[in-house]
Order: structure tokens, then sequence, then C-alpha cells
């Protein structure tokens, strides 16, 4: 059982290049998120989906935008990477509202 | 949304119990409390959850008064591999899906 996969699992990216990170689940959750974890502080969230075809904002959203075609694929879209975006990316999913969340193994990104 | 405050980090020894206490007194009446632990290089991992008075599995137990404002994650006897970071979240307020997690708590456990 995969769970959630990400990809890639680290990227160096110049800065104005346009980046998406992928993010795959085989548990048929309906909602997904992505977050970001800066060294030495917690998660904040930027983008999340309740179901396929919704999306929302979550505390960082801005220089990210998302997408949620289907029920397992909710990928991350950095237009215009900046250095501020350096940062390790989660993906998770999750079965509803206050169910536990599944998490990726992240992807480590680094604007250069 | 309810905001989560937890210690910054603690330390403790092998064998010892460690208790962590999160205050969250903004949570909603539909609310539920849940920890993850997160390890360096990995992602967020789920430990438990709970609404009301006490949950307990296989690694900790959940401990809610009844006024709900604060929760405390007891961790039994304690093992070096327990060396985490652990994260208090409550849901959202509004009744969505979204998921906050605040700064988490360090905890070091020493031989």
């Amino acid at each position: 059982i995969a769970g959630i996969t990400q990809a890639p699992t680290s990227q160096i990216l110049a800065a104005g290049r346009r980046m998406t990170l992928r993010c795959t689940q085989d548990m048929r959750h309906n909602a997904m998120y992505w977050y970001r974890q800066d060294l030495g502080l917690g998660l904040r969230l930027i983008h999340y989906s309740n179901t396929a075809g919704t999306t929302g904002k979550g505390e960082v959203p801005d220089g990210y935008s998302v997408s949620r075609a289907n029920t397992d694929d909710f990928p991350l879209t950095l237009a215009s990477a900046v250095p501020s975006q350096t940062s390790v990316y989660f993906c998770a999913s999750s079965d509803g509202e206050n169910t536990e969340a599944f998490f990726g193994q992240g992807t480590r990104l680094t604007v250069v | 949304l309810a905001k989560t405050t937890q210690p910054i980090s603690m330390d403790s020894y092998e064998g010892q119990e460690v208790n962590i206490t999160c205050s969250h007194n903004n949570i909603a009446t539909n609310d539920y409390i849940t920890w993850y632990q997160q390890f360096p290089s990995q992602g967020p991992r789920f430990i438990i959850q709970g609404y009301k008075t006490k949950v307990t599995n296989e690694v900790a137990s959940l401990f809610i008064p009844a006024d709900r404002k604060s929760s405390t994650l007891s961790l039994p006897r304690v093992s070096l591999s327990d060396t985490a970071v652990y994260y208090c979240l409550v849901g959202d307020g509004t009744g969505g899906f979204k998921t906050i997690f605040g700064a988490g708590t360090r905890l070091f456990v020493k031989a």
C-alpha cells in the first residue's frame, strides 16, 4: 500500500521558473492538503481540497496554485518560484473532517 | 480557527512517563483534538484523537477535561526513539476540512 506519494523527492530550482510538485494518494480519501515546513518551524497550510473539483486557500496561499481534477491527484504549482519558497513541502490526505491525516514523505525544494 | 499553545520543548529520560499539555481556549463544539508525531525528514504521523474525557491506544493516552480548553498527551515509558516533535491540533471551527498545525513540542529523550 503506497498511501501518499510525492514527487520529486528534492529539487533545486532557479528563481523565476515554474514548478509543479506532484501528489498522488491511493486511499480514495476525499480531502487533500499541501503544507510547507520551514526549518525548525511547524507546518503551515498552503491549499486544501475537500473533494474532487473544489479547492480552498490555507494560511499561506500566495505564490501557489492547486487543482483537483480527480480524487487521487493534487498537484501544487509555483508559477514563478522565489527564494522564499525554499522549504519542505508535505502533501496529506484524509477521509474527511476530524479523521486521521496521512502524510507523504515530503519534497525538499530549494529556489536559488 | 481554534489556536493551540504548547511548550516549545521538553526533556525526559528513558523509561519515564511524559505528559505534554496543549491549550486550546477557543475550541468549537464540533472540534476534535488530534496529536501527531514528526521525526526529522519525515511527514507527521497520527498518534491519537479524542473529543472528551480519556482516550487510550497502544502508544499513548489523551486526557481532555470537561471544559475541553486543554488536553494532555501522555506517553508511557518513553524510549530514545520517541524523540520527535509532537503537534496538537483542533479541528477547524467552521467545520471544514482545514487542519492547522502549531509549532509543536520538541521532545528530547535522553539515555
